[in-house]
């Protein structure tokens, strides 16, 4: 079974500057996917990035970017010009594809991220 | 914004009672989740559809049950309620790109 672990339960970070979250992952698949979710007070899930394990690439979406290392089954995610509104619960998420369908996603624990003024 | 609605967003319930959490989608995606989110857990899966009449279970299914008639609604039934199941539940569907998008969220409590 795959497990994600979260190693930061809480972080902080003054605004403006550059922030990054980690995540190992375990799994004995070659083909998977990768996320990144965003939980504001408000509770809803948002998606800030995905990255497909047979892509080399980092994924990038504006000041979000991942450091994805394969080998080490690692999966860090970096905030730039970090802003208030970047404060909430991060969690990182591992989903093995399957043909003809979808599966499941399998959370970490998350990792809660304060931005200060 | 993925068109997903939960009702009702908020409920409070006495043990032992039934609730039906209701998921609905304007997306027309085949696929639809129903999770949990506990403190120190993040979300786990408890059933999931891959189409109108067709579910599986996830790995906190004991207690819960689900149907979807239509492709647009999933329902999650809690048949006997109990305290365990105070939790927020989230619903969240996926189409062809494998990527899970979320509904608001409901929080439940059982008293």
């Amino acid at each position: 079974a795959q497990t994600v672990t979260q190693s930061q339960p809480e972080m902080s970070v003054q605004e403006a500057e550059t922030v990054t979250l980690s995540c190992t992952y375990d799994t004995s698949e070659n083909n998977y996917y990768l996320f990144w979710y965003k939980q504001p007070p408000s509770r809803q899930m948002i998606l800030v990035i995905r990255q497909e394990a047979y892509k080399q690439q980092n994924a990038t979406e504006n000041r979000f970017s991942v450091n994805f290392q394969k080998a080490a089954k690692s999966f860090s995610l970096k905030i730039s010009d970090s802003q208030l509104g970047d404060t909430a619960m991060y969690f990182c998420a591992f989903m093995k594809p399957t043909q003809g369908g979808s599966e499941k996603l399998v959370f970490g624990k998350g990792t809660k991220l304060t931005v200060n003024p | 914004d993925a068109g997903i609605t939960q009702s009702p967003r908020h409920k409070v319930t006495e043990t032992g009672t039934p609730v039906t959490l209701r998921c609905h989608q304007t997306e027309n995606h085949r696929y639809m989740y129903w999770y949990r989110q506990d403190p120190g857990h993040g979300l786990r899966l408890i059933h999931y559809s891959y189409g109108v009449k067709d579910t599986d279970k996830g790995e906190v299914s004991d207690g819960y049950s689900v149907s979807r008639s239509k492709t647009e609604d999933f329902l999650l039934t809690l048949e006997s309620a109990t305290s365990s199941q105070t939790s927020v539940y989230f619903c969240a569907i996926s189409g062809l790109t494998d990527t899970q998008y979320f509904g608001p969220g409901t929080r439940l409590t059982v008293l």
